[in-house]
């Protein structure tokens, strides 16, 4: 079945404890970004990856590392995270054959900072 | 760089009638608009797009319409079913290339039998 996992699906952590949620996708796709989705805000991009080694900001970066060294996998790092970063996070990913092509999203990780 | 707004934030409407939610969108290079549905406890999931070479689309009970001219765009559900009920995003691409998707702030829809 094709589809994106996130890992874990739930989490609860302190101030300044490292984490990461791991993403991946069995679609061969070459483009993958992480969303958080907050009440009011709709879905802000964190980072986007357009192939392997490749990663860009999006519009809330702060906070926040990624890493893209295959093709599969997206991993979204908080190296010291604060409560401000409580929020449910997206991954996603999307095929660059053809333009503008759906972006499949993973079912989310709600992360709570204590 | 874009921005889009969504309205209304919440629209409850009965089983059968219909159900509208605009956007409005600000960089008039944007150039795709596709529309999100998320159930509770999912990802968000295509369910339209359309491109700035259109102004109308439609796929059974729903479509979607284009203005570029007033830069609007809208989801038209018609008979709405209790199913319809989740949050709706609308997006927009702006930038061709970085397939970055702006999203509006969501429409929670209620149908209520």
């Amino acid at each position: 079945e094709a589809q994106v996992t996130q890992n874990p699906r739930y989490l609860i952590t302190v101030t300044g404890k490292k984490l990461t949620v791991t993403c991946s996708q069995n679609m061969n796709h070459e483009y993958m970004s992480w969303y958080r989705q907050d009440p009011g805000l709709g879905l802000r991009q964190i980072y986007y990856s357009m192939n392997v080694e490749v990663t860009d900001k999006g519009d809330v970066p702060e906070g926040y590392k990624v890493s893209r060294k295959e093709k599969r996998n997206f991993p979204l790092i908080l190296e010291s995270p604060s409560p401000n970063q409580t929020s449910l996070y997206f991954c996603a990913s999307s095929s660059r054959v053809a333009s503008y092509n759906e972006q499949f999203f993973g079912p989310g990780t709600r992360l709570t900072v204590l | 760089g874009e921005n889009v707004e969504q309205h209304p934030s919440t629209l409850s409407v009965q089983e059968g009638d219909s159900a509208v939610i605009k956007c409005t969108y600000s960089d008039s290079a944007s150039n795709y608009f596709p529309w999100y549905k998320q159930e509770l406890g999912k990802g968000p999931q295509l369910i339209i797009d359309i491109r700035s070479n259109v102004g109308e689309k439609k796929d059974q009970r729903i479509a979607v319409t284009l203005n570029k001219t007033a830069k609007h765009f809208s989801l038209h559900i018609t008979e709405t079913q209790p199913e319809d009920s989740a949050v709706y995003f609308c997006a927009s691409i702006s930038n061709f290339g970085n397939e970055k998707l702006t999203f509006g702030t969501g429409t929670r829809l209620t149908i209520i039998p």
